[in-house]
């Protein structure tokens, strides 16, 4: 257990609609980095919040959106979603270790319909 | 632009062998890198890293190779055992608190009786 928590595991959806992935950090850990799995792919980056604020952007869709809460919890709002959006979304969060280690929830799979 | 590139997409190995997972990169910016082992419907888990200034990093049966001059490092799993079958990602990152992951595409390794 990496101590990243993520809901829902699943979500199945229609195209058009709007749906929001949440993620809790590991205890202390102020960033979160959101990443998106398609396909047999490796992960690609979206975005890092820190401690509240965007670090960095990563080829994140413009209809794609996220936010970092006082509690340090995160959000990843997807909308008008297309067929091609449906992947495995991972939260993960990190405190600074000595390789920039970070520590992966079990994901999201999100599925398009 | 792949910066990180895992070109075998699988592997078989014996148990009790050596497993060598291969990853080759072309940023020479990075500063850190980082191995993950991935169960189905589960996320990304950490396994071993190291910095650049290195060549070498052992923990346990696992240990990592660094060849800054070909740009290129390798896992190797000794002895290999039933339990490592999963996908190996190979992952890259820089200094600092801005520090994404870049990801390979993963090689799956299968480990045989």
């Amino acid at each position: 257990d990496s101590g990243v928590t993520q809901t829902p595991k699943h979500l199945i959806t229609a195209t058009g609609q709007r749906v929001t992935l949440r993620c809790s950090p590991r205890s202390g850990d102020l960033s979160v980095y959101w990443y998106q799995q398609s396909l047999d792919q490796g992960l690609q980056f979206l975005i890092q919040y820190y401690n509240g604020e965007e670090r960095a952007k990563g080829n994140i869709l413009e209809r794609f959106s996220a936010q970092q809460f006082p509690d340090l919890h995160s959000e990843l709002n997807l909308s008008s979603l297309e067929l091609g959006d449906s992947a495995l979304y991972f939260c993960a969060s990190n405190g600074g270790g000595a390789y920039n280690e970070q520590f992966f929830g079990p994901g999201t799979r999100l599925t398009v319909l | 632009d792949q910066q990180v590139k895992q070109n075998s997409p699988s592997l078989s190995v014996q148990e009790g062998r050596i497993s060598i997972l291969n990853c080759d990169y072309t940023n020479s910016m990075f500063d850190y890198f980082l191995w993950y082992k991935k169960y189905p419907a589960e996320g990304p888990t950490f396994l071993i890293s190291i910095s650049s200034i290195k060549d070498k990093n052992e923990d346990g049966r696992f240990t990592v190779f660094l060849n800054k001059s070909a740009k290129h490092l390798s896992l190797h799993i000794v002895p290999s055992q039933p339990g490592d079958s999963a996908v190996y990602f190979c992952a890259a990152s820089k200094a600092g608190t801005a520090s994404k992951l870049t990801f390979g595409t993963g090689t799956r390794l299968q480990v045989t009786l």
